[in-house]
């Protein structure tokens, strides 16, 4: 199955970047990398994802490194509703089979 | 109004009892998929479905079963339902055409106790 590694918890102060990285070392060369984020104890929301260039969308921007093995997603100016737990996640064999880990506990601090 | 709503949003059952958690989306998606959360965890697929007529087990599939009854219906039964299965449930759409299928939309979910 496929396998991230994330720090079980981090904090930021409000209105700061949030930076929280991500190991995929197992990662195949055509398996998107997804990040999801889960406030609280409602459903996961998807947040942005990625192959091999940086993206960015309303909500964050994901840096990719070069060789694909980890990744970085950036929250630029941190708000309290950030605040959740975030997971990184790559798809293995099947696309659809997203297979969530433990995450990143995510706290903005005010 | 949501995309993806589930009902019921809690449900509070006895062991034995049969019992139908309900999933409606109106997003137009093909895929539809039922996870479970336990306690500190993270979500496990139970079953997915690519389309009416396409049922796929998950990791978990014990114990549970479902029925996809329209494009925009997934619905998830627990024949006779145990107390490991207190969880919360979710269901969740895709589709290809949109970000692919790891770009998921998740309901709000169903928090269920057997007892």
């Amino acid at each position: 199955d496929a396998k991230t590694t994330q720090p079980p918890s981090m904090d930021c102060a409000e209105g700061r970047a949030a930076n929280l990285p991500c190991n995929h070392s197992t990662i195949s060369g055509n398996e998107y990398v997804y990040w999801y984020r889960q406030i609280h104890s409602q459903g996961p929301q998807y947040i942005i994802h990625g192959l091999k260039n940086n993206e960015t969308n309303e909500m964050a921007s994901l840096i990719i490194t070069e060789d694909r093995k980890s990744s970085t997603l950036i929250l630029p100016h941190a708000t309290l509703r950030d605040t959740a737990v975030y997971y990184c996640i790559h798809t293995g064999d099947s696309s659809y089979k997203l297979i969530f880990g433990s995450g990143t506990r995510l706290l903005v601090r005010p | 109004d949501a995309d993806v709503t589930q009902t019921p949003r809690n449900r509070i059952t006895k062991t034995g009892k049969r019992i139908m958690l309900e999933c409606s989306q109106t997003k137009g998606h093909d895929r539809m998929y039922w996870y479970r959360q336990d306690p500190g965890l993270g979500l496990r697929l139970i079953y997915y479905s690519f389309d009416v007529k396409d049922i796929n087990k998950g990791e978990i599939s014990d114990g549970y079963s479902v029925s996809r009854q329209a494009q925009a219906k997934f619905s998830l039964s627990l024949e006779s339902a145990i107390p490991n299965q207190t969880a919360l449930y979710f269901c969740a759409t895709s589709d290809l055409r949109f970000g692919g299928d790891g770009s998921q939309y998740f309901g709000p979910g169903t928090r269920l106790t057997v007892l």
